[in-house]
């Protein structure tokens, strides 16, 4: 029963690199959201997906990219790394519709920057 | 626009004591409420939910309140465990289905 699956788990790059951090869910789900999470900041969303074929900004979108492959993926880009990128990132999805705001996690890829 | 508050951590508590944490929210229309779980190491779990004011959410012994008119949703148990260490997060998403916004987490640490 995998839910929601994310890789890499641990990833450590310098400024200026590239990197995509993958997600997939198995549960059928429409939207597909990615936070991230820092000390005291709580989770603040970055991009979503309401549905495939669809993107949207979040709060703290600058720095980033995604694409929505299809229903059961959405990745998150990286195109050129910067220190206040360190953070812990999180996947996410959920039904949609009655369900929204039920959204199941995965468990989460620790991203440094130096 | 739409925000939760919660109390700040780190709260610190012996086994069996009486756990409260509070959230407050602003927010346009009737939102539902959410409480959210994180265990170290892992991502975020559902733990309650309610969609209506004075609906009343449970599970795992926790339990919160819908409160409309003090506009709060806050997270207690009765006996908490050392299992029961974890982050805890507030959040809402407006009845249009827009995204769910979190507060900031609260850091639970329960010792024997």
């Amino acid at each position: 029963n995998a839910g929601v699956t994310q890789t890499p788990k641990f990833q450590v790059l310098k400024t200026g690199q590239s990197m995509t951090l993958q997600c997939a869910q198995d549960m059928n789900h429409n939207s597909m959201y990615w936070y991230r999470q820092d000390p005291g900041m709580g989770l603040r969303l970055i991009y979503y997906s309401a549905s495939e074929g669809t993107t949207d900004k979040g709060e703290v979108p600058n720095g980033y990219n995604v694409s929505r492959l299809n229903k059961r993926e959405f990745s998150l880009r990286l195109e050129s790394a910067a220190p206040s990128q360190t953070s812990v990132y999180f996947c996410a999805s959920s039904g949609g519709g009655r369900y929204a705001g039920e959204l199941f996690f995965g468990e989460g890829s620790r991203l440094t920057v130096l | 626009g739409n925000s939760v508050t919660q109390m700040e951590g780190p709260v610190t508590l012996s086994e069996e004591a009486f756990l409260t944490i509070n959230c407050t929210y602003t927010a346009t229309g009737y939102p539902s409420l959410f409480w959210y779980v994180q265990y170290p190491g892992e991502g975020l779990q559902l733990l309650l939910k309610a969609t209506k004011a004075d609906d009343k959410g449970s599970n795992k012994g926790f339990e919160a309140t819908y409160r409309k008119e003090t506009t709060s949703f806050h997270l207690e148990k009765g006996s908490v465990q050392v299992s029961d260490s974890a982050v805890y997060f507030c959040a809402l998403v407006n009845n249009q289905g827009g995204k769910l916004i979190f507060g900031q987490g609260t850091e639970l640490s329960v010792k024997p």
